[in-house]
């Protein structure tokens, strides 16, 4: 079974719009982390954001946002006020057994997204 | 953030030689090293994970033999493709990470690899 689920493979946005960007995951371990990385043409994974399972508190950091619903196990990032510079690939991830010293990071399929002027 | 520096960052090689990759975590130790590769646009696979001084753990599906993965010190980690093949075309991503960190998951730059 797919560990995270990322169901939108491409999605545009207007410039200066916000937009989510969907993702589920599955685990049984109550002790995970997700994580949302950027990846622009370049090859780069860029880290924008994390959040812990026991986070009471939905991330944010700066002009992102994860809307963190446990109950739903779903982790989507929301992208405020894009930009032309927002346009990457968006991997979320999710590492199990955070009490696991080097658990191993697993990612979703991920989202291509295009910023139109 | 922690710097990682991987070299080469792009390489070319005939099929049938062998490519090695380094990756270094420059101001950072690396208890542990994750090796991915990524065909374009797709996803990163997880091809094996390495603590120092220890053998790397492989995934299923990953020649061990093929992918010689060193991590002898905490600032270094090699990836050899042995016997490379076109289909070893891809992007290769090291990651490191220290032992009790919950957070913290630095990536190296990428190397492409073609092999013609």
């Amino acid at each position: 079974a797919q560990k995270i689920t990322q169901t939108q493979p491409g999605m545009f946005v207007q410039e200066k719009e916000a937009v989510t960007l969907d993702c589920t995951y599955d685990t049984s371990d109550p002790s995970y982390g997700l994580f949302w990385y950027k990846q622009p043409s370049s090859g780069e994974m860029i880290f924008l954001i994390y959040q812990g399972s026991y986070d009471q508190q939905n991330a944010t950091e700066g002009r992102y946002s994860l809307n963190f619903q446990k109950a739903r196990k779903s982790a989507n990032l929301v992208i405020s006020a894009s930009q032309l510079g927002d346009s990457a690939m968006y991997f979320c991830a999710m590492r199990e057994g955070l009490r696991t010293s080097g658990s191993r990071l697993t990612f979703g399929e991920g989202t291509q997204l295009t910023v139109n002027p | 953030g922690a710097v990682v520096s991987q070299h080469p960052s792009w390489v070319i090689c005939k099929s049938g030689t062998s490519v090695k990759i380094e990756c270094r975590s420059l101001d950072f130790q690396a208890t542990t090293m994750f090796w991915y590769r990524q065909f374009p646009k797709q996803s990163l696979m997880l091809m094996a994970t390495s603590n120092e001084g220890s053998k790397a753990t492989y995934e299923q599906g990953v020649e061990k033999d093929k992918f010689l993965i060193n991590h002898a010190s905490l600032t270094l980690s090699t990836l050899t493709v042995t016997s490379a093949h076109p289909e070893d075309s891809s992007f290769y991503i090291c990651s490191p990470t220290s032992s009790g960190s919950t957070y913290e998951q630095y990536f190296g730059p990428g190397t492409r690899l073609t092999v013609t």
